[in-house]
C-alpha cells in the first residue's frame, strides 16, 4: 500500500455520463497530481494542486475539472464523458512541490471504462 | 514543446542479460529526472537524478544522467524474470511544476 488511495478502482459508465475520481493523498503530503494514462499516450499530466490550489495544467480537457479539498483529498470530475477518455486515471502525491527526492507517491489507479 | 522520449519502446531479453533502456528528453526547465517502474498498476519510484555523472545504485538497477547530451540511462543486470514492466522515465520541470513522462519501455524477461 502506497499510502495514497483512489476510489473506486473501476468504473463502467455511458457516453454523456458525468463521474468523481477521489484521491487521498499519503499522510504529510500536501500536493496532488493527476494523469491520466492509455495504451497508445502514456501517462499525460492533467492537473496538479498545492495546499487547495490549483499550481500546475497539463493537457486537461475542459470537460474535466479538480479540487483539492481542506483535508487535501482531491476529486477529479469527468463530464460529457466520450470513449476516448476511457484509460486509467492516476493520482499522484508528494509533500510539496518539486519534492521527488523519494518519488512521487502514485495510488493504485481508477480505471474508467466509457461505453 | 516539452518532451521525454524512451527507447526502446519494447524489449525482450533472456533472464541473466543485462539491459540498457534510454530516455532522452528536450524540456525548458529542467529540474530533475525521475525512473519508475510499472507493473500490474501503480508506478512505483526507483531513481530520481538531479545531477550529471553520478550514477545511482539499487540492487542490480543503476541510472546515470547526462544533463549536456540531455539524456539518462536505467541499466538492470543480470536480469530476472520478476523485473518484467514497464519502465517510465518522467522529467520534472522547474517553475510551473509538472513532469512530463515517456511512453515507457516494456521489458519482457524470458525464463
Amino acid at each position: 500500500d502506497s499510502g495514497v488511495t483512489q476510489t473506486p478502482k473501476h468504473l463502467i459508465t455511458a457516453t454523456g455520463q458525468r463521474v468523481t475520481l477521489r484521491c487521498s493523498p499519503r499522510s504529510g503530503d500536501l500536493s496532488v497530481y493527476w494523469y491520466q494514462q492509455s495504451l497508445d499516450q502514456g501517462l499525460q499530466f492533467l492537473i496538479q494542486y498545492y495546499n487547495g490550489e490549483e499550481r500546475a495544467k497539463g493537457n486537461i480537457l475542459e470537460r474535466f475539472s479538480a479540487q483539492q479539498f481542506p483535508d487535501l483529498h482531491s476529486e477529479l470530475n469527468l463530464s460529457s464523458l466520450e470513449l476516448g477518455d476511457s484509460a486509467l486515471y492516476f493520482c499522484a502525491s508528494s509533500v510539496v512541490p518539486g519534492w521527488a527526492n523519494e518519488g512521487y507517491t502514485f495510488g493504485s489507479g481508477t480505471r474508467l471504462t466509457v461505453v | 514543446e516539452d518532451k521525454v522520449v524512451q527507447s526502446p519502446l519494447s524489449l525482450v531479453v533472456h533472464e541473466g542479460d543485462t539491459v540498457t533502456l534510454n530516455c532522452s528528453y528536450e524540456v525548458t526547465n529542467f529540474r530533475s529526472l525521475l525512473w519508475y517502474k510499472q507493473e500490474k498498476k501503480a508506478p512505483t519510484f526507483l531513481f530520481m537524478l538531479t545531477s550529471s555523472g553520478i550514477e545511482k545504485k539499487s540492487g542490480r538497477l543503476s541510472s546515470i544522467l547526462d544533463k549536456k547530451e540531455l539524456f539518462s540511462i536505467l541499466n538492470i543486470t543480470a536480469t530476472q524474470t520478476g523485473d518484467s514492466a514497464i519502465y517510465l522515465c518522467a522529467v520534472e520541470l522547474r517553475g510551473d511544476d509538472k513532469i512530463i513522462f515517456g511512453k515507457g519501455t516494456r521489458l519482457h524477461i524470458l525464463p
